[in-house]
């Protein structure tokens, strides 16, 4: 079957670094994406990996491991209005997104 | 810029209502989705059309029909509204029927009596 595997919820600090592990199991793979999705609003895009490896964007880089069934995303320099879910959506075989059920990330001030 | 729009941004229902969602976009994107999210679970595919005329099934299609007349507007109807039909339900459109980037609507949020 398809499983997507993600902490539900995690707290950092303001100013701080946090990595946010999916592992997954998907009939087929063509790439992984990650949404991040405030309160009551839309997910909107972050990231996409196909290939192993980090791929930075600002403060916000993902990471792949195909052989794994393994990413991460890491957020730095933490700011308030990082709060909140961030989805993990790997690519199956027929380019249909399997959705995990998402991370709340807290932060503290 | 509009992106994606949906109607209404929220319902309330009688059981065994017929309900009509509105999602309508202007980027012409080929691809068209709809999903419901539901607390705890991740965003679930209902149908979807990878272009105007045809539509297809995505995991969870009971109860809920698609049409795509043309490239821009993809209704989701409920036939006969049920309890468990309530949810948050998203509209998402990608210029690729590959893996590509998805834009979603604001969202819809339907509450079924």
């Amino acid at each position: 079957g398809q499983n997507i595997d993600q902490p539900t919820e995690m707290t950092a600090t303001e100013g701080a670094i946090v990595q946010i592990n999916c592992t997954y199991q998907t009939s087929g793979f063509n790439g992984l994406f990650w949404y991040q999705q405030h309160a009551g609003e839309a997910p909107t895009f972050l990231s996409y990996n196909v290939l192993d490896g980090l791929e930075e964007k600002g403060r916000f880089s993902s990471f792949l491991s195909r052989s794994k069934g393994y990413s991460y995303l890491l957020l730095k320099e933490l700011q308030m209005k990082d709060s909140a879910s961030y989805l993990c959506a790997p690519v199956n075989s027929n380019y249909q997104l399997i959705w995990g059920a998402g991370t709340k990330l807290i932060i503290k001030p | 810029i509009a992106g994606i729009t949906q109607a209404p941004t929220s319902q309330i229902l009688a059981a065994g209502r017929r309900m009509t969602l509105r999602c309508t976009q202007d980027m012409r994107h080929n691809a068209m989705y709809w999903y419901r999210q539901d607390l705890g679970l991740g965003l679930r595919l209902i149908h979807y059309s990878n272009t105007a005329g045809t539509t297809g099934k995505g995991e969870v299609p009971d109860g809920y029909s698609v049409s795509r007349a043309n490239t821009d507007d993809f209704p989701l109807t409920l036939a006969s509204a049920v309890p468990s039909q309530t949810s948050v339900y998203f509209c998402a459109s990608s210029d690729s029927t590959g893996a590509g980037e998805l834009f979603f609507g604001e969202g819809s949020r339907l509450t079924v009596l």
